[in-house]
């Protein structure tokens, strides 16, 4: 069984869609991320939830909003697409805090915004 | 603003041979990871090294962690094929919240 699964794996749109990506982890796992890989592959941190709680929103956008419906699930959902969007998006988990604990990671969704 | 900086950015060698990654950083951390990205895949964790401890193995694996000049290392011994992959260091303040900062990752290349 998949441990952190995303869909979809690729997503092709226009600009001013919009637009969401699904997460969900099967360890039972208290905390899950998302990350935005661009094309230079740096990896960065947008969001973090704990026990569905936000703890952590980057400099992120408004158009970019988590949505934890519980623990297990966190969905991102992306309004007006624009062309600066496109990256690989990774959700990950972890047991508990990530100052802890080793992180897992999804297989990310490559966003592409024309 | 970045923590971990791996150095080199790209790195080619023969298979047998072994390579060293190393990763530098500003502030205090909690601890220190590793993760391995192969090409289209999500990241692997591979070690987790903290704050006081000096030196960590793991199969093939080797880490040292040196706080006070703020670096760390990956040495992977008798490379193969299949450790062609990106491989990031990733660090966790102290004092703060859950933010695990990653740095910009080494390329590694196995030639045959």
């Amino acid at each position: 069984d998949t441990a952190v699964s995303q869909t979809p794996k690729y997503l092709v749109t226009q600009m001013g869609n919009d637009k969401s990506i699904k997460c969900e982890q099967n360890l039972g796992h208290d905390t899950m991320y998302w990350y935005k890989q661009d094309s230079k592959k740096f990896l960065k941190i947008m969001f973090s939830y704990n026990n569905k709680e936000l703890i952590i929103n980057e400099t992120v956008p408004n158009r970019f909003s988590p949505k934890s419906p519980d623990k297990a699930h966190l969905n991102l959902h992306i309004n007006s697409l624009e062309l600066g969007d496109s990256a690989v998006y990774f959700c990950a988990s972890s047991g508990r805090l990530a100052s802890s604990y080793e992180q897992y990671f999804g297989p990310g969704t490559r966003l592409t915004v024309t | 603003s970045q923590q971990g900086e791996e150095d080199p950015q790209a790195l080619s060698i023969q298979e047998g041979e072994n390579a060293t990654m190393n990763c530098s950083y500003k502030t205090s951390i909690n601890n220190l990871q590793w993760y391995r990205q192969n090409s289209g895949r999500g990241l692997v964790h591979l070690i987790l090294i903290r704050s006081n401890e000096r030196e960590k193995h793991s199969g093939r694996l080797r880490v040292t962690l040196d706080t006070s000049k703020k670096s760390s290392s990956l040495l992977i011994t008798a490379s193969r094929a299949a450790d062609t992959a990106s491989y990031f260091c990733a660090t966790v303040n102290m004092n703060r919240d859950d933010k695990i900062i990653f740095g910009k990752g080494t390329r590694l290349h196995i030639l045959p």
